[in-house]
């Protein structure tokens, strides 16, 4: 059972590259989330999905697309990246609970990205 | 949307209780109550969660008041290994995570 993983680590971009982040779960969860954490800052979120072939957007979408094709995958991509976009981005999902149980949110081990 | 106000900083002393205090004016009644834990170059990592009153698990307690605007996360005897990042959220369970906000959090310091 390896969690949440994210691909890949580290990566480069020059500005107007563009790129597509991955994650992956393997505990059958419905929701997804993607977000990003600039120094000393608190985690933003970019977009979720709250089952598959859903998505919509969260506090920080612009610049952002994402797609959920498959119950354990949530892509992030990138069109034109930019140096604002330069960021550690987290991945994280979590069970559909109601109320009373509790919620909890697994995160992926986190990838960082540089845009020059 | 409810947002939480935390403490930036704190130090403690290895072996001593922390306590580190939230405050959330603004929650509804739907909202728990949660604390997340951050290492240097990891993802966060669920503490503790809550609804009222008070919360007890194998690595720490949760206090709640009746009214419900605040809320503290009490550590017992930490060590260097507690030295972290500690996010309070509030939301509403039931609509998942679009609605919560991590902030800035707290950053704690355990000192030998």
């Amino acid at each position: 059972n390896a969690g949440v993983t994210q691909t890949p680590k580290f990566r480069v971009l020059k500005t107007g590259q563009s790129m597509t982040l991955l994650c992956a779960q393997d505990m059958n969860h419905e929701y997804m989330y993607w977000y990003r954490q600039d120094p000393g800052m608190g985690l933003r979120l970019i977009h979720y999905s709250v089952g598959e072939g859903t998505t919509a957007k969260g506090e920080v979408p612009d610049g952002y697309n994402v797609s959920r094709l498959k119950k354990q995958n949530f892509l992030l991509g990138l069109e034109s990246a930019a140096p604002s976009q330069t960021s550690v981005y987290f991945c994280a999902s979590s069970s559909d609970f109601g109320t009373g149980r509790v919620y909890e949110q697994y995160f992926g081990p986190g990838t960082r990205l540089t845009v020059t | 949307l409810a947002k939480t106000t935390q403490p930036i900083s704190m130090d403690s002393y290895e072996g001593q209780e922390v306590n580190i205090t939230c405050s959330h004016n603004n929650i509804a009644t739907n909202d728990y109550i949660t604390w997340y834990q951050q290492f240097p170059s990891q993802g966060p990592r669920f503490i503790i969660q809550g609804y009222k009153t008070k919360v007890t698990n194998e690595v720490a307690s949760l206090f709640i008041p009746a009214d419900r605007k605040s809320s503290t996360l009490s550590l017992p005897r930490v060590s260097l290994s507690d030295t972290a990042v500690y996010y309070c959220l509030v939301g509403d369970m039931e609509t998942g995570a679009n609605n919560l906000f991590f902030g800035t959090g707290t950053r704690l310091t355990v000192i030998p």
